[in-house]
């Protein structure tokens, strides 16, 4: 498997009602960061959670990393229906130049 | 402050014709990121260039790509001869910073259609 693998890889909602999509990786990272996409559109960036955090929050994101079994997870609380879109999670494993190694993705789809 | 902007936005190439994707970075960023997206997938890592140099390039198909990014000017991605297979969605990113608090930042992409 890859590095960055997301679950699910769909997952439709109503709106109100809770997202979690989860991240999984394979080696040591510097931090984890959470990235969305819209349909046809660049990547727009979310949250960062450093290696030595456990827990971020962002208005209705919370993020978790728990580095002892190389997962995290995203929290999106009271969707709406401009939440619909994909999301990415990418690991910096610091090495030259900080690339960053994305997921495939987990499509959410609000429904209003 | 204006974003990461990529152009064109839309680019049609006939096999075997080259491609040519420019990118500017943020104001004030001196690293450069491209990645590649095929439909449904995540990005995967092509090249990091600074000014003049290319870092890291072991994401980037060893024959018909290449990437610079001089002094003055924006980041081009060259692609020659292109074939179908090239046909993807080609983003740019730049940051400020490398390190614990890389935060990349992407433009809106450039969709490549191979005929």
């Amino acid at each position: 498997s890859q590095q960055g693998e997301e679950d699910p890889q769909a997952l439709s909602i109503q709106e109100g009602e809770n997202a979690t999509m989860n991240c999984s990786y394979k080696t040591s990272i510097n931090n984890l960061q959470w990235y969305r996409q819209n349909s046809g559109r660049g990547l727009v960036h979310l949250i960062l959670i450093r290696s030595n955090e456990r827990e971020k929050h962002s208005g209705r994101l919370r993020v978790t990393l728990d580095t002892s079994k190389k997962s995290s997870s995203l929290l999106i609380t009271a969707s709406r229906a401009a939440d619909t879109a994909s999301y990415f999670c990418a690991t910096d494993v610091g090495t030259s130049g900080s690339r960053l190694t994305f997921g495939e993705g987990t499509q959410l789809t609000v429904n209003p | 402050n204006a974003g990461v902007m990529q152009n064109p936005r839309h680019l049609v190439r006939r096999r075997g014709q080259e491609a040519r994707l420019r990118c500017s970075p943020m104001k004030g960023h001196s690293h450069v990121y491209w990645y590649r997206q095929l439909p449904e997938e995540g990005l995967k890592f092509m090249v990091y260039l600074q000014k003049e140099n290319i870092i890291d390039e072991s994401g980037m198909p060893k024959e018909r790509f290449s990437a610079e990014f001089p002094k003055e000017g924006p980041s081009i991605l060259r692609i020659q001869q292109v074939v179908r297979g090239d046909s993807a969605a080609y983003f740019c990113a730049s940051s400020l910073n490398t390190g614990v608090q890389n935060i990349q930042y992407f433009g809106a992409g450039t969709r490549l259609s191979v005929l």
